[in-house]
């Protein structure tokens, strides 16, 4: 059974600073692994998908690196702002039972200071 | 339309009422998904709808869950006899097709149910 981690389970930095979330899961067998963003009392917001052949995406100040085999992906957030305060989720999509379903971590909680 | 919708967004509920929550998918999306979030907690799968075809259920909690797809549209999360470790939030993604290798599942805000 596919589980996913996430470390640490809660981050504060001020505003401005580089900072790293961790995901690792244990079945390298996937399709994806994607990171969404969940604020309060809403929906999940995917952020970067990459697929199980690539090795990193970006997206403005956001980059999301995969090593398959060694189970990890890093979610790279630089020059951080008070608007990026919120959970951090990140979510595999394996090959066994339904391919389609996603397998979330319990997320990471950043809150940036001014 | 623009994006997933799900009603209620609230519901409070009495141990042992039966609930019912309605997820409005993207126009024309094939797949939908039933997903549970516990307090502190990342989502869960609960079942997962190609069209009208429940394809999998396996991560319904127990027989008092129920979901349904009629028409291939607009689902429904039924809760017979509500418990309080029903508590939590709902939520319900769609995607355009469920198996692709680059697919994003587009998530709806959740329903919250809270059991006294």
């Amino acid at each position: 059974k596919q589980e996913v981690t996430q470390i640490p389970a809660a981050l504060s930095v001020p505003e401005g600073e580089n900072l790293v979330l961790n995901c690792s899961f244990t079945d390298s067998a996937i399709y994806n692994l994607q990171w969404f963003r969940q604020d309060p009392g809403k929906g999940l917001t995917s952020l970067l998908l990459i697929q199980s052949s690539q090795r990193e995406q970006t997206s403005g100040r956001l980059n999301a690196s995969l090593d398959k085999s060694s189970g990890r992906s890093t979610l790279y957030i630089a020059a951080s702002q008070p608007g990026d305060s919120a959970t951090y989720l990140c979510a595999v999509k394996g090959y066994t039972g339904t391919a389609s379903k996603l397998t979330f971590g319990t997320g990471t909680r950043l809150q940036v200071t001014l | 339309g623009a994006g997933v919708s799900q009603s209620p967004r609230y519901k409070v509920a009495k141990r042992g009422q039966d609930v019912a929550l309605r997820c409005d998918p993207i126009s024309g999306h094939v797949s939908l998904f039933w997903y549970q979030q516990a307090l502190g907690q990342g989502p869960e799968f609960l079942t997962y709808f190609q069209n009208e075809a429940q394809l999998d259920k396996s991560g319904l909690p127990s027989d008092r869950f129920f979901a349904e797809r009629p028409e291939g549209s607009v689902s429904t999360l039924k809760i017979q006899r509500t418990q309080q470790e029903d508590s939590a939030v709902y939520l319900c993604a769609s995607s355009s097709s469920g198996t692709g290798w680059a697919e994003t599942q587009y998530f709806g805000p959740g329903t919250r149910l809270l059991v006294l």
